[in-house]
């Protein structure tokens, strides 16, 4: 059982660069979330899709595109990568949201990737 | 927003020795999640926490959130070196799918 799965695990860019992240998951949830994990800063949201053929801004999207390529797989592109970018980006995803104040947002997430920016 | 308070931001233990992580909230907590992190590794779901009062426990682990619902403690009873790692409160907002994180406590743990 695969749950997230992200590639590349690692990556050295030069600056200017561009590159995409991949994630895709199995376990047929709605919702898909990247992050960006930095000493001190904690957690922060990048950018995130509620279902299929929608995407939204989170905390921190500037330099950043995102592609819900369907159910499954939700991709991050970095167009003109920067030294600031450099990080670890998690993509996680959860499953049929219910809403109300009883709702669970159980999210679920992939090993990372860990993204140098020289 | 709803802000998310860790404390302590690290912590050091001897192997069966118990400890305490507290994770503060501006805002009242309508879900509290608790996950781990080791080294290298995404983040792992441990517990979830919705009702004031509310306490859970998976093995050697329990989580509590608050009456009044602004506050959760981690607690590790007797703890082992495979306890080691960065844990992290999340929470729901009134509506939303989004979470909030706090930025983490880093545990280690000494055999």
């Amino acid at each position: 059982n695969a749950g997230v799965t992200q590639t590349p695990k690692f990556q050295v860019l030069k600056t200017g660069q561009s590159m995409t992240l991949q994630c895709a998951q199995d376990m047929n949830h709605n919702s898909m979330y990247w992050y960006r994990q930095d000493p001190g800063m904690g957690l922060r949201l990048i950018y995130y899709s509620a279902s299929e053929g929608t995407t939204d801004k989170g905390e921190v999207p500037n330099g950043y595109n995102v592609s819900r390529l369907n159910k499954r797989e939700f991709s991050l592109r970095l167009e003109s990568a920067a030294p600031s970018q450099t990080s670890v980006y998690f993509c996680a995803s959860s499953g049929p949201k219910v809403r109300g104040p009883l709702a669970k947002n159980i999210q679920y997430f992939g090993a990372g990737t860990r993204l140098s920016v020289l | 927003s709803q802000e998310l308070e860790q404390s302590p931001q690290s912590l050091i233990v001897q192997e069966g020795k118990n400890l305490t992580i507290n994770c503060t909230s501006s805002k009242t907590l309508y879900g509290l999640y608790w996950y781990k992190q080791k080294y290298g590794e995404g983040l792992i779901f441990l517990m979830m926490l919705q009702k004031g009062g509310e306490e859970k426990s998976h093995e050697k682990i329990t989580a509590k959130l608050d009456e009044k619902k602004q506050q959760s403690s981690l607690h590790i009873t007797a703890s082992q070196p495979s306890h080691a790692g960065i844990y992290l409160c999340g929470a729901d907002g009134a509506s939303g799918s989004r979470l909030t994180f706090g930025e983490g406590t880093q545990l280690t743990v000494n055999p």
